[in-house]
Formats: structure tokens, sequence, C-alpha cells
């Protein structure tokens, strides 16, 4: 299994310009988290999606922000247009939703830099 | 423990010690509780979870025990190596799948 994956694994981006993030969970989870992670705020919840719906967006932190998951193998982060305090790490997690498994798995993550 | 602010909690340890690293939680009503190790330039990782059914709880080489009194929890990590070097989140979750996660703390392990 290789895991959650993310692409790319670093983006530099002026300010303005659309970002998009890409996420493939593992095959079989159905729920999927974005998260982002700066040393000002540690670990933030942005969206999470359960069976590619989007159940609970209130850390989105603003309308540049979206969330897409088309189907189970596929979701992306948007910003559009990207501020530089936009920079951060942001991962993407996923959980098998079986009861007694709430452990997530976290992808690499996707190191964005806006100048 | 954790602690708001710009600089992480740091533990600093010598290779083969016992390291115990700390979290206070906020919600009495969490009943599920995870551990997780973040290495420079990767996600977090599983280590270790526990249910508030229970005290304790043994992995290989860690330990955790969870003091609902005190809304503490606590990650106990034997003859500590080079490796075990990263930081270190506690998480607590309350009848669903999201989860709160602590600030972290960073464990530097000398060889």
């Amino acid at each position: 299994d290789a895991g959650v994956i993310q692409s790319p694994r670093h983006e530099v981006t002026e300010m303005g310009q659309e970002v998009t993030l890409r996420c493939k969970p593992i095959s079989g989870h159905n729920s999927l988290f974005w998260y982002r992670q700066t040393m000002m705020r540690g670990l933030e919840l942005l969206i999470y999606f359960n069976n590619n719906v989007p159940i609970d967006d209130s850390g989105m932190p603003e309308d540049r922000f979206s969330a897409k998951m088309p189907n189970a193998s596929f979701s992306t982060l948007k910003i559009q247009p990207s501020e530089p305090r936009d920079s951060a790490v942001y991962f993407c997690a996923s959980i098998p939703g079986l009861a007694g498994d709430e452990t997530q798995y976290f992808g690499p993550g996707t190191r964005l830099l806006v100048l | 423990g954790e602690s708001v602010g710009l600089h992480l909690p740091t533990l600093s340890v010598q290779e083969g010690d016992n390291s115990i690293i700390n979290c206070a939680y906020s919600n009495s009503a969490s009943d599920y509780f995870i551990w997780y190790k973040q290495e420079s330039g990767k996600g977090p990782q599983f280590i270790i979870d526990i249910r508030s059914n229970m005290d304790k709880r043994q992995g290989q080489r860690v330990t955790v025990l969870l003091n609902k009194t005190v809304k503490h929890l606590s990650l106990q990590i034997a003859a500590t190596q080079p490796g075990d070097s990263a930081v270190y989140f506690c998480a607590e979750m309350r009848g669903s799948y999201i989860p709160t996660f602590g600030r972290g703390t960073s464990l530097i392990v000398h060889p």
C-alpha cells in the first residue's frame, strides 16, 4: 500500500496566483481530511469528507479556499487567489471508517510558499 | 506539556534514557486519545492510542497513561533512540472521527 499520496510536495508561487493541491487517499478509506500546519497555529483542520461528501468545512479560512472530492480516490484543495499568509504545510489524511479504527493516516504534505 | 506560542516545548534526553511527554487535553467528554509522531519533512504517524475506559496501554517501547481526573495524557518512551527525535502530538476525540490536536512537543535525543 502506497499510503496517502499528495502532490506537489513543494509549491512556490506568487501572490494572486491560483494554487491546487492534490490528494489520493488510501484505497478503501471512506473519509478524507485536509489540514494546514504552521508554527503559529499548529495543525488545523480545514475540511473533511465522508464518502466524498463534504461534512464540515468550518475550518476553511475564507472564500479563497475551496475543496472537492469528485470520487473516492481523489481530492483537491484550491486557493484562489493565494496570499503570503497561506504559506504553510498542507496535509491530507484518510481513515478507514471502520468501527473502532479512527486512526488518521497522513500524507507527506505539500509545503506551500506564497511570495 | 502543551503551550501556546511560537516555540514548541522541547524535551532533550540522552540516548538510552526514558522520555516522558505530557499533554493536557481540553474536553472532559473526550473518549479516545491518540499520540502521533512527526519527523521533519513528513506527516504525522500513529504511535499508540487509548480509550477513556482505560488508564494505561503499552506498545513496543511506548506506554500511554491517561488521567481523566486532571485531563492529562502522557507518552513514555523507553530506552530513547536517536530515531525517536521528532515532534509528538496528542489528539483527543469524542464520538466522531475529528481529532483535536495539541501543539506538540519536540523531542531531541542526543547520542
